[in-house]
């Protein structure tokens, strides 16, 4: 099992440019969510998903859409990239219950010029 | 409101016992867990408590004060690759973690 795939694992984007950041699990998990890690913070949910065709907005959801047409797959869009957006990203999956905790995916790291 | 304070930086000695603290204030208290993040890699999840008392997996235990607001995350015999920084995050009653900004630890030969 590869576990919770992302991809790319680097990216430079220009102001205004449009991205999707893609994240594939491949254990079955109901729960997916995107994760935003800046310094000095600690990770901020941005969207998240409990099953296919349901998701939710999360602490930081501007400037972000998800979408969830099957398990797998969760990609996070950046419609307008702006330099606020420059972090690392990180997918995170799980069972519905927390004791097993959440598996994240290798992280994105975005820098917005 | 909901906070959660972890220490932002310990330093320790290989083969010695270090200790990470973490309070926290969360509505609907729902457990604590403990991640390990290596630097550039993703988080590993380490442990999850939500009774009072000491949790202990190998070199590694947690433990959780519900009436204290307060864990810590005790790490024995180090070794040089417990280099990492290690987060603290709290379940609010509607699933949603809360995390600390990390305390980062510097073993030392």
């Amino acid at each position: 099992n590869a576990g919770v795939t992302q991809t790319p694992k680097f990216h430079i984007l220009k102001t205004g440019q449009s991205m999707t950041l893609q994240c594939a699990q491949d254990m079955n998990h109901g729960y997916l969510s995107w994760y935003r890690q800046d310094p000095g913070m600690g990770l901020r949910r941005i969207h998240y998903s409990v099953a296919a065709g349901i998701t939710d907005k999360g602490e930081v959801p501007d400037g972000y859409n998800v979408s969830r047409s099957n398990t797998e797959d969760f990609p996070l869009r950046l419609e307008s990239a702006a330099p606020s957006q420059t972090s690392v990203y990180f997918c995170a999956s799980s069972l519905p219950t927390p004791y097993y905790g959440y598996t994240f995916g290798s992280g994105t790291r975005l820098t917005v010029v | 409101g909901q906070n959660i304070d972890q220490p932002t930086e310990m330093t320790a000695t290989e083969g010695a016992i270090v200790q990470i603290n973490c309070t926290y204030q969360t509505s609907g208290f729902n457990g604590l867990f403990w991640y390990q993040q290596h630097a550039g890699e993703a988080p590993t999840f380490l442990s999850y408590n939500v009774l009072d008392g000491l949790e202990e997996k190998g070199r590694f235990s947690s433990f959780l004060s519900r009436s204290k607001g307060y864990s810590y995350l005790l790490l024995k015999e180090l070794q040089m690759k417990d280099s990492a920084s290690y987060l603290c995050a709290s379940m609010d009653s509607n699933y949603q973690l809360i995390w600390g900004a990390g305390t980062k630890l510097i073993i030392k030969p």
